[in-house]
């Protein structure tokens, strides 16, 4: 089946400083990525959908300042949480869509900010 | 809005036992419905899906129907074996005006499958 991969799987940060998470399709062009925060215990959130060479749609109260969504090919898309902090500490999960079929997932990315 | 409802875990069961995850839905319009499972240490893979009311999806021995009038996509499976352990979702996918659509997910089950 299609796969999709991130990079890096886990990262520990110091306060303050910037974190990007690569998020790429491996054998299919991916006209559609999403990116999804998952709290402990808690569901998928949605944070952003971005269509490949145009700005991506954040959800309702994501802020977009500090969640960077960078989607320059049909096979990348990164994230870039800007001057992390402890509350932004989570699993943060892409997934990627070809143009006609279903999402296809990332194994995630779980972010530590000291 | 739309949004998704599953029973709370964690759910333990003995091997070769039946299984039941409950799953109900709102939703505007006619969303497709899915299962997704995500295993220890990995990402979410589908595990089934069905897109019209009535149609039953099945992967692996898993089992679920979309049953519009009780807005429910309950997950079944007749005997549960120890690699079915994991954290199920079911989710929704609705289409939005931009042409895109995201899905909805619930709150996640965790299943414990004991030989």
């Amino acid at each position: 089946g299609a796969v999709v991969s991130q990079h890096p799987s886990r990262v520990i940060c110091k306060s303050g400083t910037s974190v990007k998470i690569e998020c790429r399709s491996l054998d299919f062009q991916a006209t559609t990525m999403f990116w999804y925060r998952q709290f402990p215990k808690k569901s998928l959130m949605l944070m952003a959908t971005s269509n490949e060479g145009s700005k991506a749609t954040y959800e309702q109260g994501v802020e977009k300042d500090k969640f960077l969504i960078n989607h320059a090919s049909l096979t990348l898309s990164t994230l870039t949480v800007t001057s992390a902090h402890p509350e932004d500490s989570s699993f943060y999960i892409c997934s990627a869509r070809p143009l006609l079929g279903t999402q296809y997932f990332g194994p995630g990315t779980r972010l530590l900010v000291l | 809005g739309n949004s998704v409802t599953q029973m709370e875990g964690p759910v333990t069961l003995s091997e070769e036992a039946f299984l039941t995850i409950n799953c109900t839905y709102t939703a505007t319009g006619y969303p497709s419905l899915f299962w997704y499972v995500q295993y220890p240490g990995e990402g979410l893979q589908l595990l089934l899906k069905a897109t019209k009311a009535d149609d039953k999806g099945s992967n692996k021995g898993f089992e679920a129907t979309y049953r519009k009038e009780t807005t429910s996509f309950h997950l079944e499976k007749g005997s549960v074996q120890v690699s079915d352990s994991a954290v199920y979702f079911c989710a929704l996918s609705a289409q939005r005006n931009s042409g895109n659509t995201p899905l909805v997910f619930g709150k996640g089950t965790r299943l414990s499958v004991i030989a």
